[in-house]
């Protein structure tokens, strides 16, 4: 499948700051990348997706954007709360409909 | 959270014996999948599945075999269960393919085989 890498591993943020979470992939063929977001001992969730036509997209305080050239893409988390802590995960849609995900971010905002 | 329930939801199994996870779905998605998480590998693809008895391998498919005899369900089985075989599975389900809709989450299931 695809080989999707994912960066930092871990990432702690003073409540307040900005949180940057990278991926790259190795497809460029590959057009849609979500992000998802799995609380402890819960269930991922997608929190915002893009399409490889759009450059980037906002979403109150997440953004997404995607360089197809480098083939690599982006989350942005402003102004981090104490319910942002959690792990984050990228994927990338490779052939016949599947995902290919990053090992995954844990994000930890301190108070 | 869309309907979706895994079954069981925690397991301990020994070495050598056979399991079965099951999905169901009251969606009526088309698209089925079965993820197994471990530590530093994130969510990789063991199975899915595209409508009744249409399945396909994912990148760890060794080990495991799928069916999908209804819509609303789909079966993992592990035919002989091993250490490594130790992690929590997700089923996903999705309207249409991965990229066309989005996929929805299992609660999972913590699988130990000892």
């Amino acid at each position: 499948g695809e080989n999707v890498e994912q960066h930092p591993s871990t990432l702690s943020v003073q409540e307040g700051d900005s949180a940057v979470i990278k991926c790259t992939y190795s497809d460029s063929a590959s057009n849609y990348f979500p992000w998802y977001k799995q609380e402890l001992g819960k269930r991922p969730q997608l929190i915002i997706d893009i399409r490889s036509n759009v450059g980037e997209k906002k979403d109150q305080r997440i953004a997404v954007t995607l360089n197809k050239t480098a083939k690599h893409f982006s989350l942005h988390i402003t102004e981090t709360q104490p319910e942002d802590s959690a792990v984050y995960f990228c994927a990338v849609r490779s052939n016949d409909y599947k995902l290919s995900f990053g090992a995954g971010t844990t994000v930890t905002v301190r108070a | 959270d869309a309907g979706i329930t895994q079954s069981p939801r925690h397991k301990v199994t020994e070495t050598g014996t056979p399991v079965t996870l099951r999905c169901h779905q009251t969606e009526n998605h088309r698209y089925m999948y079965w993820y197994r998480q471990d530590p530093g590998h994130g969510l990789r693809l063991i199975h899915y599945s595209y409508g009744v008895k249409d399945t396909d391998k994912g990148e760890v498919s060794d080990g495991y075999s799928v069916s999908r005899s209804k819509t609303e369900d789909f079966l993992l089985t592990l035919e002989s269960a091993t250490s490594s075989q130790t992690s929590v599975y997700f089923c996903a389900i999705s309207e249409s393919g991965a990229g066309v809709s989005e996929q929805f989450f299992g609660p999972g299931t913590r699988l130990t085989v000892l």
